[in-house]
């Protein structure tokens, strides 16, 4: 069965450090989808990416950065210099292609950036 | 921002009475999706539609119904209100099954 796993339960970190968020997966399906999303304390969830299990490279979007490693089965997530307004809960999601329901969510890493 | 609605808003109810949730949305996706989210569970999947009058379970069902008689409503109904339903739930929109999902602003249900 389909599977993600946010070890991280809290982190805290001071303003302008990096921090990297570990997101690792488990599917039976060679297709699949990987999603991080961003919950602030305002409450709504903000779709940040999609990655396809084809496509390994490395994306950057400003101060955000995803490492797909399928051989480690990982879909990590850093943010560079931090900033007080990335304080929020970060979920990280699979979907399968062929197996299984619809997305999987991982129970969450709360991120603290304290000034 | 995808255009999803979710009422209302917050909403407290008695154990046993039956509650409704509405979802609407103005981007005309196929898919939607009803979750819940309580602490240390992450989101969890409770049903979704893939079309008008297409709906399945999904990973917590029991307890509740869905209904979608137009592309842009998708219902929830707890029959019969258990505190064990006491949580916030989030209505998604996506355009396909493996695209990604745009989610309303979340019901925070109380069953007291």
């Amino acid at each position: 069965a389909q599977k993600v796993t946010q070890a991280q339960t809290e982190i805290s970190v001071v303003e302008k450090e990096d921090v990297t968020l570990d997101c690792v997966y488990e599917t039976r399906d060679t297709t699949y989808y990987l999603f991080w999303y961003k919950q602030p304390p305002s409450g709504e969830l903000v779709f940040l990416i999609r990655r396809n299990s084809f496509d390994e490279q490395n994306e950057i979007s400003g101060r955000y950065s995803w490492n797909f490693q399928k051989s480690t089965s990982s879909f990590n997530f850093t943010i560079t210099a931090s900033q007080v307004v990335d304080s929020a809960v970060y979920f990280c999601a699979l979907s399968e292609l062929n197996y299984g329901q619809n997305f999987v969510f991982g129970p969450g890493t709360r991120l603290s950036v304290l000034p | 921002d995808a255009g999803i609605t979710q009422s209302p808003r917050h909403k407290v109810t008695e154990t046993g009475t039956p509650v409704t949730l509405r979802c609407h949305q103005t981007e005309n996706h196929r898919y939607m999706y009803w979750y819940r989210q309580d602490p240390g569970h992450g989101l969890r999947l409770i049903h979704y539609s893939y079309g008008v009058k297409d709906t399945d379970k999904g990973e917590v069902s029991d307890g509740y119904s869905v209904s979608r008689s137009k592309t842009e409503d998708f219902l929830l109904t707890l029959e019969s209100a258990t505190s064990s339903q006491t949580s916030v739930y989030f209505c998604a929109i996506s355009e396909s099954e493996r695209s990604e999902q745009y989610f309303g602003p979340g019901t925070r249900l109380t069953v007291t």
